[in-house]
């Protein structure tokens, strides 16, 4: 079993919609979870973080934590086609040693 | 952030045959990271490399394999050797930022052996 499981899509929504993207873990070590996105051809780009359980919002993106359930979730409001990439899920302890998910890809239509 | 710079941006290289990628960065930091990314696969951390110390390799990761050169605190380099088709894949490498959690990644190395 992996560390992190994270569902690989493709995910395709029209423009507008609320995006939910998803990862579960089983190591219960992990403190620090993060979002990355990652457009084609280019690196993984640090998009949100949470620390421990809770919500965290910054404009049209919401992470959650529900570290009871060892699950994550990434909320996208009002979705957009510049919003098309692939989503990394990304988590740690207290080392600077990240376990990623394996992405999901999102296509946002038009 | 620290903006990260790799070359080459993509190769096609022969099997039996070793490439070195180079990672450079626009600020002094302590840590830096390569990574692979196969297709379907979790990005998985080859090795770490701080200056003045030799590379911590992962589990399944060789340093005969996967050499790392860190001369000093912007610069870092990854050698593929003895390329066979398996080690087709993106190789990124990603500094620590000011928190252990951000990393920031370079634009990626894309390798095909044929």
């Amino acid at each position: 079993q992996k560390e992190v499981e994270q569902d690989p899509g493709p995910l395709s929504v029209p423009e507008g919609a609320i995006v939910s993207l998803n990862c579960t873990y089983s190591n219960s070590a992990f403190q620090y979870f993060m979002w990355y996105r990652q457009y084609s051809r280019k690196g993984p780009e640090l998009l949100m973080y949470t620390y421990s359980s809770g919500n965290k919002e910054d404009g049209r993106f919401t992470a959650q934590v529900d570290k009871s359930s060892k699950y994550i979730s990434l909320f996208i409001r009002d979705s957009q086609p510049s919003d098309s990439a692939t989503y990394l899920c990304a988590m740690t302890g207290t080392a600077s040693k990240l376990t990623f998910g394996t992405g999901t890809r999102l296509q946002v239509t038009l | 952030s620290a903006v990260i710079s790799q070359k080459p941006s993509r190769d096609i290289c022969q099997r039996g045959t070793s490439l070195t990628i180079q990672c450079q960065v626009d600020s002094q930091v302590t840590m830096m990271f390569w990574y692979r990314q196969q297709p379907g696969q979790s990005l998985t951390l080859i090795a770490t490399a701080n200056q003045g110390s030799e590379a911590t390799y992962e589990s399944g990761f060789v340093i005969d394999k996967f050499p790392i050169s860190r001369p000093n605190l912007t610069f870092s380099t990854l050698t593929v050797s003895n390329m066979s088709p398996e080690d087709s894949s993106i190789y990124l490498c990603s500094v620590e930022g000011d928190r252990a959690y951000e990393q920031y990644f370079g634009p990626g190395t894309r390798l095909t052996v044929t």
